[in-house]
């Protein structure tokens, strides 16, 4: 079956660090992959997408690349701001209608 | 605005007692969904409804029950064979066609046990 990890949190940064946060898929076909951002007692809220191999997911400065060959989907940001603090959620989708397989969430807290 | 609304924020339940969550949605999508959130956990499929009067068991459907009269509500109710029902809940909706980038949630319900 489908899964997603991904790293531990919390990540406990400072504003205008550099950020990375682990997401890895195991699936059975060829998936498209996706970031959701939950803000503090919110629902998730999509951040970006990739649909094929080596296509680049990018939004508000967030960035992500689906790496086929390693089954990654790491995401990444250049700088963090205080306002990035939230839970981010890897997960993926096989199928047109088919449901989404999320990651445990990783918890960023971003320290002025 | 269109969007999901979850009622109530915050809800708690006594022992034996079911208890029913709402969840409401006015952007006329087909597809509804219920989400249980657990700390440190990822999100996982209760039920979901791809039309009305129908919908299927999710990952986790033990203990819970839906219904699905209209196409703007999905409530959720949670039944005393839930053992271990703190969590929050999260209700989602898409229309037709992927998923994964047309899914919208609500702000969630937070259930605990008293």
């Amino acid at each position: 079956g489908n899964s997603v990890t991904q790293m531990e949190g919390p990540v406990t940064l400072s504003e205008e660090a550099f950020l990375t946060i682990n997401c890895t898929y195991t699936a059975t076909g060829y998936p498209s992959l996706f970031w959701y951002v939950q803000y503090p007692g919110e629902g998730l809220q999509l951040l970006l997408k990739a649909t094929k191999a080596d296509d680049k997911g990018s939004n508000k400065g967030f960035e992500a690349t689906y790496r086929k060959e390693t089954t990654s989907f790491h995401l990444e940001k250049g700088s963090v701001q205080v306002s990035d603090s939230a839970v981010y959620f890897c997960a993926l989708s096989e199928d047109a209608g088919n449901m989404l397989t999320f990651g445990g969430g990783t918890r960023l807290m971003v320290k002025p | 605005d269109g969007g999901i609304t979850q009622s109530p924020k915050y809800l708690f339940r006594k022992e034996g007692q079911n208890v029913t969550l709402s969840c409401e949605q006015n952007l006329n999508h087909d597809a509804m969904y219920w989400y249980r959130q657990d700390p440190g956990q990822g999100l996982r499929l209760i039920y979901y409804s791809q039309i009305v009067n129908d919908f299927q068991k999710g990952d986790i459907a033990e203990g819970y029950s839906v219904s699905r009269e209209k196409k703007e509500s999905f409530p959720l109710t949670v039944t005393s064979a839930q053992k271990n029902p703190t969590a929050f809940y999260l209700c989602a909706s898409s229309p037709p066609g992927f998923v994964g980038e047309k899914l919208f949630f609500g702000s969630g319900t937070q259930l605990s046990v008293l």
